[in-house]
């Protein structure tokens, strides 16, 4: 059955620490993705990537690094997090142009 | 970028009554529209995705289309109690990549 798996599900870290979001699929997707949702802002894109080796920028790339190791592998990395960090974080991965996305469960972060 | 922006914020409807939601994006030469359904802050279930100009029926769910009015709709057929969820219209560009619109929230009293 096709998945998509993040971890933690749960995540509460320091400002200024550093925080690793993982996301692994088993669907052999070439794309995969990494989203926030707050509040009044629906998905906001932060990084994608087109397969291993590969990262995109999304709209909101700014305090945020990604990483792609392999085909299912696909983390979120945050060097310094901040406050405003804090938000639910959702990972999918894509096939071709018609199939859906599917997503992850989410990962919810708060940084004091 | 192609923006997406979803109207109404929030819809109130009673059960068996029809749902609909609206969807308008800004740039027409998108053709892969989806329309995903969220329940409290859990993952995302696709409920359809249409490609081209007309209708698009999954269940009870259908999903209409006018690009040239640049417009995408959802039609909920006998909506219950369980379809209260936030709904998301999501538009993907030429390289693959999802833009979402803020979401409509809908509750479905019995």
């Amino acid at each position: 059955e096709a998945a998509v798996t993040q971890s933690p599900r749960n995540k509460v870290a320091v400002t200024g620490g550093k925080v690793t979001l993982s996301c692994n699929q088993t669907n052999n997707h070439n794309n995969m993705y990494w989203y926030r949702q707050d509040t009044g802002h629906g998905l906001r894109l932060i990084h994608y990537s087109y397969g291993a080796g590969s990262t995109e920028k999304g709209d909101i790339p700014d305090g945020y690094k990604a990483s792609r190791p392999s085909q299912e592998n696909f983390s979120l990395i945050l060097e310094l997090a901040t406050p405003s960090q804090t938000s639910v974080y959702f990972c999918a991965s894509g096939g071709n142009n018609n199939q859906a996305p599917l997503f992850g469960e989410g990962t919810r972060l708060s940084v004091l | 970028q192609q923006k997406v922006q979803q109207s109404p914020e929030s819809l109130t409807v009673s059960e068996g009554a029809m749902a609909s939601l609206n969807c308008t994006f800004s740039d027409g030469t998108s053709n892969n529209f989806r329309w995903y359904r969220q329940h409290s802050a859990k993952g995302l279930e696709v409920l359809v995705s249409i490609f081209s100009d007309g209708e698009k029926e999954e269940g009870r769910f259908t999903a209409h289309l006018n690009r040239a009015n640049l417009h995408v709709s959802l039609h909920i057929r006998e909506p219950q109690p369980s379809d209260s969820a936030v709904y998301l219209c999501a538009a993907m560009s030429n390289y693959n990549v999802l833009y979402f619109g803020s979401g409509t929230k809908l509750t479905v009293e019995p």
